[in-house]
C-alpha cells in the first residue's frame, strides 16, 4: 500500500541555519504530496502541496520540489526561525481528488536561539 | 467566520463508556476526515465521508462508527471506549484543491 517515510523524529537546530527535512513516498497513484505545519496544542495547518514533477513550491521561506524519479517531497528552509519551531508532517495523497490520504511520522523541528 | 468546529475539545471517561464526538464545517467542502493523533503524535485516517457517503473506512475496531447527516458535519461515536481509545481525535475537511483544514480537535482520556 501506500506509504510516506519521514526519517528524521527530531532536528535540532540553532536559529538562522538551513534545514531539510526529509520525505519519501511509495504509491502507485499520480502522486500528490503535503506538508503539513503543527504548532504545540494546534491542529495541522498546510505549509505546501505539490503534484507537479520538478516544480519547486514555496510557501512562507519555505519550498520543497517533487521528484517523482527519485519519490521524494524534501522541505527545506534557507534559515529557520525560533517561530518554525513544531511538528511537521509529509503527507499523500492518491492523486488529485483522491480521499485517501497517508501521513509520515513527523519530524519535530526544535530551533534554538 | 468559516472553518472546522468540534466539541467536546476534551473528555475523560471510563473504560467500557459510549462517548460521541461532534464536528461541523462551515467551508462548504463536500469531503470530511476522522483521524487518530495518539500520544507520539502519528497522524492516522479512520475514515472519509463525501457528501455524506462513506468513502474510506481504514481498519479501525468496530465499536468505533461515523455518522453524517448532511456534508457539513461528521460525528463519530465510540461505543464501549477502551484505554488505547485514549488519543486527539481531529477532524478534518477537503477543499477542491486538495488542502485539509482541520478542527482544533477533541483529547479523550480513558481511565
Amino acid at each position: 500500500g501506500d506509504s510516506v517515510t519521514q526519517t528524521e523524529g527530531l532536528v535540532t537546530l540553532t536559529k538562522g541555519l538551513p534545514v531539510m527535512l526529509n520525505c519519501t513516498y511509495q504509491t502507485t497513484y499520480s502522486p500528490f504530496l503535503f506538508w503539513y505545519v503543527q504548532h504545540l496544542n494546534e491542529a495541522p495547518k498546510l505549509l505546501l502541496k505539490s503534484s507537479t514533477d520538478n516544480k519547486r513550491t514555496e510557501h512562507q521561506g519555505f519550498y520543497a520540489t517533487l521528484h517523482k524519479s527519485s519519490s521524494s517531497f524534501h522541505l527545506q528552509k534557507s534559515s529557520v526561525q525560533l517561530s518554525d519551531s513544531a511538528l511537521y508532517f509529509c503527507a499523500l495523497s492518491d492523486g488529485a481528488g483522491g480521499y485517501k490520504v497517508v501521513f509520515g511520522s513527523g519530524t519535530r523541528l526544535l530551533v534554538s536561539p | 467566520e468559516t472553518a472546522v468546529f468540534q466539541t467536546p475539545n476534551y473528555h475523560v471517561t471510563q473504560v467500557g463508556n459510549e462517548v460521541s464526538f461532534n464536528c461541523k464545517q462551515t467551508l462548504g467542502h463536500d469531503t470530511m476526515y476522522w483521524y487518530k493523533q495518539d500520544s507520539k503524535k502519528l497522524l492516522k485516517i479512520m475514515f472519509s465521508y463525501n457528501n455524506k457517503q462513506l468513502i474510506v473506512n481504514e481498519t479501525v475496531p468496530r465499536r468505533f462508527s461515523p455518522q453524517s447527516s448532511d456534508k457539513a458535519h461528521l460525528n463519530l461515536r465510540i461505543k464501549s471506549v477502551e484505554p488505547e481509545d485514549s488519543a486527539v481525535y481531529l477532524c478534518a475537511s477537503r477543499s477542491g484543491g486538495d488542502t485539509q483544514y482541520f478542527g482544533p480537535g477533541t483529547r479523550l482520556l480513558v481511565l
